[in-house]
């Protein structure tokens, strides 16, 4: 079965520096999301991208986060300036080509903040 | 966004059927019923959706009250495989936004 692929699987990074995300979404998939959830905790939708634009956004993807499709098969959150609170496990998901309803999830990028 | 209320967690056998409930009181009318599950260190994992009839895939059975306001997934043969966090998460119609509660930990006895 097609998978979303998240690199790296940890990351680790000084607080107040610039962290770029990466997924590969499945391919024909035309909806893409980012969720995190720190440990413990529920899972948090921070964004939903479609179109090259973004579609929907929660009040935790402020000015610090963006995203983008740089090349029509890479999928990035980036975080400017991290903070220790940023400290999460952060899913891509993908969904499309016939089944919008059904997001498919990546394994996850383990971001630690020190 | 329609709240939901799940139970904390729920224990099964193995090999018996397991009825995970889910309140959502405040759902509209156009608004799916999805269903996803987070295996232990995974990302979540889709199950099942549906609008009002009942629906079955491969994986489990969904049973919606006729008045929408509750449903209830079905895992006919509970496996240790199925151990998880089961989301239920009612989906605002036209938007592309799912938004997980605290869900319901299922364990599974040998």
């Amino acid at each position: 079965e097609p998978e979303v692929t998240q690199t790296p699987s940890h990351q680790v990074t000084q607080m107040g520096q610039e962290v770029i995300l990466r997924c590969v979404p499945i391919s024909n998939h035309l909806y893409f999301y980012w969720y995190r959830q720190i440990l413990g905790q529920k899972v948090e939708f921070l964004v939903s991208f479609y179109n090259n634009e973004i579609s929907e956004k929660s009040e935790i993807f402020d000015d610090q986060f963006s995203v983008e499709r740089p090349d029509g098969s890479n999928f990035t959150l980036k975080i400017r300036s991290t903070k220790l609170e940023d400290s999460a496990m952060y899913f891509c998901a993908s969904s499309g080509d016939g089944s919008w309803e059904k997001l498919f999830f990546g394994s996850g990028t383990q971001l630690s903040v020190l | 966004d329609a709240k939901t209320t799940q139970p904390n967690s729920m224990e099964s056998n193995e090999e018996e059927p397991v009825h995970l409930p889910c309140n959502h009181s405040t759902i509209s009318g156009t608004d799916y019923i999805h269903w996803y599950r987070q295996l232990p260190s995974q990302g979540p994992e889709y199950v099942i959706h549906g609008l009002t009839s009942n629906v079955n895939n491969r994986m489990a059975s969904l049973a919606i009250a006729e008045d929408r306001k509750s449903s209830t997934l079905i895992l006919h043969r509970a496996t240790l495989r199925d151990a998880a966090v089961y989301y239920c998460i009612p989906k605002l119609s036209g938007t592309y936004k799912y938004i997980f509660g605290t869900g319901t930990r299922l364990k599974v006895l040998a």
